[in-house]
This record gives structure tokens, sequence and C-alpha cells, in this order.
């Protein structure tokens, strides 16, 4: 079945410009996280989104983070004013908790490099 | 803060050999943890869980073994092959939070 996607896969920009990533979650999944993963590094939780519950925001790095979640699907995350620090890979992940498992399932991320 | 962490950024394993890749936790509260798998481009996948309720699970091919006294989390996997030549990843979360905590990753390489 269809996994977790995200798009673009690669995104280059100028730093200073904003940027949008965006996120399909499978379907059906109440759940959905955003990581920032920088090289060689592990991953650094940034927003998580919980059914209609307001998101938890605790590890967005600055105001220049944002994320908005529409319909319970999909999300968006937004950049502004982009940094060459903001340059990582965006990985975001759904899951459907139950009484078995936690699983979160990844899509592939989006690798952001700022210029 | 709290923090979880692994013992070894790179572990190199014959293939056939089993392999066992370790990670120390800082939580006493943890309750839950996850292994995952990571290849090169790709996003994290799920190997294994295990609940603090539990000292052992076993998967296909892998086995997670969880020491609460001393905070230690181990994966083992058996019969290592090319394909599992990877960053393996531990997290871990407590209770009813949602977050889950990473840490910085094993570089798993299988040599012929």
């Amino acid at each position: 079945g269809a996994g977790v996607s995200q798009s673009p896969s690669n995104k280059v920009t100028e730093k200073g410009k904003d940027v949008e990533l965006r996120c399909d979650p499978i379907s059906g999944h109440t759940a959905l996280y955003w990581y920032r993963q920088s090289l060689g590094q592990g991953l650094e939780f940034l927003i998580y989104f919980q059914g209609n519950s307001a998101p938890d925001k605790s590890g967005l790095p600055s105001d220049r983070f944002s994320a908005e979640r529409t319909g319970g699907s999909v999300s968006t995350l937004t950049i502004q004013r982009t940094q060459q620090e903001d340059s990582a890979v965006y990985l975001c992940a759904s899951i459907l908790y139950s009484s078995v498992s936690n699983e979160q399932f990844f899509g592939p991320g989006t690798r952001l490099t700022v210029l | 803060g709290e923090s979880v962490g692994l013992h070894l950024p790179t572990l190199s394993v014959q293939e056939g050999d089993n392999s066992i890749i370790n990670c120390a936790y800082s939580n006493s509260a943890s309750d839950y943890f996850i292994w995952y798998k990571q290849e090169s481009g790709k996003g994290p996948q799920f190997i294994i869980d295990i609940r603090s309720n539990m000292d052992k699970r076993q998967g296909q091919r892998v086995t997670v073994l969880l020491n609460k006294t001393v905070k230690h989390l181990s994966l083992q996997i058996a019969a290592t092959q090319p394909g599992d030549s990877a960053v393996y990843f531990c997290a871990e979360n407590e209770g009813s939070a949602r977050q889950l905590t990473f840490g910085s990753g094993t570089q798993l390489t299988v040599l012929p």
C-alpha cells in the first residue's frame, strides 16, 4: 500500500528565501511528526500533530519555522528566511496508535540545501 | 536534559556473523523503545520495539534486549547480510509522551 510521501525530494534555495515542504501521511493515520536530520546525526523532533488537538510545537528551533496540517491529513512545514544552518533532511512520519504498536512510518525525506 | 546515546558510532562485521548494536539511555522513566534502520537516502524504517515490562523480544533475525537496571538496550542481528548495512538508531519515549528521543546512530557495515 501507499506509504508516507514527501515533496520535493530535494530543495536548493538561497539564504533568506522561504520554503515549503509537504508531507502526505498514510491514509487514516491520526498522528504526524516532523523531524530534522543533519548530516550524520540522529533525528531532531520538530512538531507533532494528533487529531484535532493543538500541535506540540516544542521542537521548532525558531519562529521562522511553522507547520500546519489541513483536514487532518496533508501537512506543510514552512521555513521563512532560510539560513544555511537550516540545511538538513526533513523527515515526516505518521502513526496510527494502537495497543500493539506505536510504530512511526517515515517518508523518504526532503533534503534542503540553503546556499 | 535526558538523552539517548549509542556506544559506538561504527561497527563492521563479516557477512554471516552476528551483529550487536548497543544503546544507552538516561531517562529511567522511559517505557517504550524502538530500533530503526536507515539506509542511505531513505527515511528510517521500523525494525522492532519493546516495552519496559519485557527484557527481550525477538523478530525475524533480530532480537532486542532491554536491561532496565543499567538503562541499556541492544539490537542483535543474526547472520548479518549485506542488506543489513545501514545506520541503526535507538529511540525511546516515556509514558503518554508522544515524542521519541533518538540516539545519534551506529553505522553498520557488512564486509564480504
